[in-house]
């Protein structure tokens, strides 16, 4: 059983280059989301979705765009990529919003923009 | 906004030494959960609480929810190495996205 699978691990960018980072589940989880960490920031959420077709913004949205069309994936594109995103961004998904049986994350995709 | 804060930030100590982290929140929440991320992977659940006053057992880590449900608790007894990690709470409010804390960085020495 796979869970989350993010892709790519690793990126580097450079200013002003778009990209998508890719997240897919497959344990039939109507919720997913996505999460930047930064160092001495915690987990900040940037876009999630309660089923296909639905998404919402979160804390920190501005310069990223998302999509789901399937409940399978949940893909978060950066449109023209800044510095001040250099992050790792993980994907999460769960049964409910709510998360009453916790979130599942995936590993993570490291990203730099220079 | 709820605030969620978690102390300490960072914490260091010894093979075998006992010690508690803390999650404290602005307001009531309906329950929290506990994560423990490792270098380099995403956080993995350890546990919900979900009643004031409850308290659950993980093997070394037990974990309290505070009667008013505006804070929770994380000891561990006898730490070993393999406790080294950032552990995060987490909390919900209703029927939106989980709010979680910023950590506590804890760094067992064998």
């Amino acid at each position: 059983n796979a869970g989350v699978t993010q892709t790519p691990k690793f990126q580097v960018l450079k200013t002003g280059q778009s990209m998508t980072l890719q997240c897919a589940q497959d344990m039939n989880h109507e919720y997913m989301s996505w999460y930047r960490q930064d160092p001495g920031m915690g987990l900040r959420l940037i876009h999630y979705s309660v089923g296909a077709g639905i998404t919402d913004q979160g804390e920190v949205p501005n310069g990223y765009n998302v999509s789901r069309s399937t409940t399978e994936d949940f893909p978060l594109r950066l449109l023209s990529a800044a510095p001040s995103q250099t992050s790792v961004y993980f994907c999460a998904s769960s049964y409910s919003v709510r998360g009453w049986a916790g979130y599942t994350f995936g590993s993570g995709t490291r990203l730099t923009v220079v | 906004t709820q605030l969620l804060e978690q102390s300490p930030q960072f914490l260091s100590i010894q093979e075998g030494e006992n010690l508690t982290v803390y999650c404290n929140s602005s307001s009531v929440f309906s329950s929290l959960q506990w994560y423990r991320q490792e270098p380099g992977e995403g956080p993995v659940l350890l546990v919900t609480v979900v009643t004031g006053g409850e308290v659950k057992k993980l093997k070394r880590l037990t974990f309290q929810f505070g009667d008013a449900r505006k804070d929770s608790s994380l000891h561990i007894t006898a730490a070993q190495p393999g406790d080294t990690g950032l552990y995060l709470c987490a909390l919900n409010s209703g029927n939106t996205p989980l709010v979680f804390g910023k950590g506590t960085r804890l760094s067992v020495i064998a």
